[in-house]
């Protein structure tokens, strides 16, 4: 069974570009969830969705947005990129909404220059 | 608000017993995570305690003493491949993935 997916595994972006990220969760998994984990700190929460509705927003501006696909695959998009995005973005499945045991995904790595 | 202690860095011996730990200050507590995090990689799930005590899971066992905010992570019969980073992360009611607030994490070195 495919765990996780994520694309592109890396990416490089000038300050000001739009990025799009891409998860497509485990098959069965309706929850995907969206970290950003900067180097040396633990992920911090950008978004839930389950049944393809947000359920969750983190402590992110409005630069960021995500959505679901009715095929549960997800989508997170950054606007108007500044240095400080360069990160780590993992993306979360978990069967149920209620988050018990998520699977991560090998994360997208953003530099952004 | 929260907040999630845990140690920045721990050396420990092959073959060795280490123990990371994690203190948590969080409202409406609802249960404690473990992952591990190898570098360059995706955190992957150790275990989950909701209730007082301890859970084992072959050389790894987590423990959470809810009236304390306080959780560890022991792992047993170190091996090089234990190196890795790891997460606590407490778990706040409501279900869903913004309940969960993860630790800085603990870079665990093991050396022969």
């Amino acid at each position: 069974d495919a765990g996780v997916t994520q694309s592109p595994t890396h990416l490089i972006k000038t300050r000001g570009q739009h990025v799009t990220l891409r998860c497509s969760p485990i098959s069965g998994h309706k929850s995907v969830s969206w970290y950003q984990q900067v180097l040396g700190q633990g992920p911090q929460f950008i978004f839930q969705y389950y049944e393809k509705e947000e359920r969750g927003r983190g402590n992110f501006p409005d630069r960021f947005s995500a959505r679901q696909f009715p095929n549960y695959s997800s989508e997170l998009n950054v606007n108007a990129l500044l240095l400080g995005d360069s990160a780590l973005y993992l993306c979360a499945s978990s069967l149920q909404e209620v988050v018990l045991e998520a699977f991560f995904g090998q994360g997208t790595r953003l530099t952004v220059v | 608000g929260q907040n999630i202690d845990q140690p920045t860095e721990m050396t420990a011996t092959e073959g060795a017993i280490v123990q990371i730990n994690c203190t948590y200050q969080t409202s409406g507590f609802n249960g404690l995570f473990w992952y591990q995090q190898h570098a360059g990689e995706a955190p992957t799930f150790l275990s989950y305690n909701v209730l007082d005590g301890l859970e084992e899971k072959g050389r790894f066992s987590s423990f959470l003493s809810r009236s304390k905010g306080y959780s560890y992570l022991l792992l047993k019969e170190l091996q090089m491949k234990d190196s890795a980073s790891y997460l606590c992360a407490a778990w706040r009611e409501g279900g869903g993935a913004d309940g969960l607030t993860f630790g800085k994490g603990t870079h665990l070195i093991i050396q022969p």
